[in-house]
């Protein structure tokens, strides 16, 4: 099955400085991956994806980059507030017998944003 | 439009009680999920129903967990007996789309304390 990495499980930045949140996935098959970001004690809610027919996605502060022949991607936070801090966790799906299938997960990264 | 809807949020019980949750999807989600959550860790796949259909339940531990969407509805699963090890946050998800678009619903989580 698919098998998700995630860098680092900490990440602690200043205020007004970018984040950068490494993954790497196992199964050259997979063609989706969101980020989800979690704060305590709520419920996992996505704030980006990407699809493996695209190199680059740009939403704002957030963008994230795919690299297929690496089989990497990375989310990138520009500009951070307070307000981002929470763990973020990269996924991956791998389309089986043509449906939906469920996401896997990495282990998470908790971003800490030092005002 | 109302959310994924979960309950109990919280759940204390004795090890070897049974336990269950209840799952309310967004209406007219097809596909429905449960994740389990540890702490410090990225959710994890235990089953995945298109429908009313169990389409993916291998890492279902069969020897003390059931779960059921009788009407491709709502979903309760079930832990019996419960063991110190379950304590976790079991969360439950939706989406409405064959694995096209992807993004996953989650509700805010049934936390349970074995003890």
């Amino acid at each position: 099955g698919e098998n998700v990495e995630q860098h680092p499980s900490t990440l602690s930045v200043q205020e007004g400085d970018s984040a950068v949140i490494k993954c790497t996935y196992s199964d050259s098959a997979s063609n989706y991956f969101p980020w989800y970001k979690q704060e305590l004690g709520k419920r996992p809610q996505l704030i980006i994806d990407i699809r493996s027919n695209v190199g680059e996605k740009k939403d704002q502060r957030i963008a994230v980059t795919l690299n297929k022949t690496a089989k990497h991607f990375s989310l990138h936070i520009t500009e951070t507030q307070p307000e981002d801090s929470a763990v973020y966790f990269c996924a991956a799906r791998n389309p089986r017998r043509g449906g939906a299938d469920g996401l896997t997960f990495g282990k998470g990264t908790h971003l800490i944003i030092q005002p | 439009e109302a959310g994924v809807v979960q309950s109990p949020r919280y759940k204390i019980i004795e090890k070897k009680q049974p336990v269950a949750f209840w799952c309310n999807p967004i209406s007219g989600h097809n596909t429905l999920y449960w994740y389990l959550q540890n702490l410090g860790q990225g959710p994890e796949l235990l089953i995945r129903y298109e429908n009313e259909e169990a389409v993916d339940d291998s890492q279902l531990p069969k020897d003390r967990f059931s779960a059921e969407r009788l009407k491709g509805v709502d979903s309760t699963l079930k832990i019996q007996p419960a063991e110190l090890g379950d304590s976790a946050v079991y969360l439950c998800a939706s989406s409405s789309d064959r694995g096209h678009t992807g993004e996953l619903f989650f509700g805010e989580g049934s936390r349970l304390t074995v003890l």
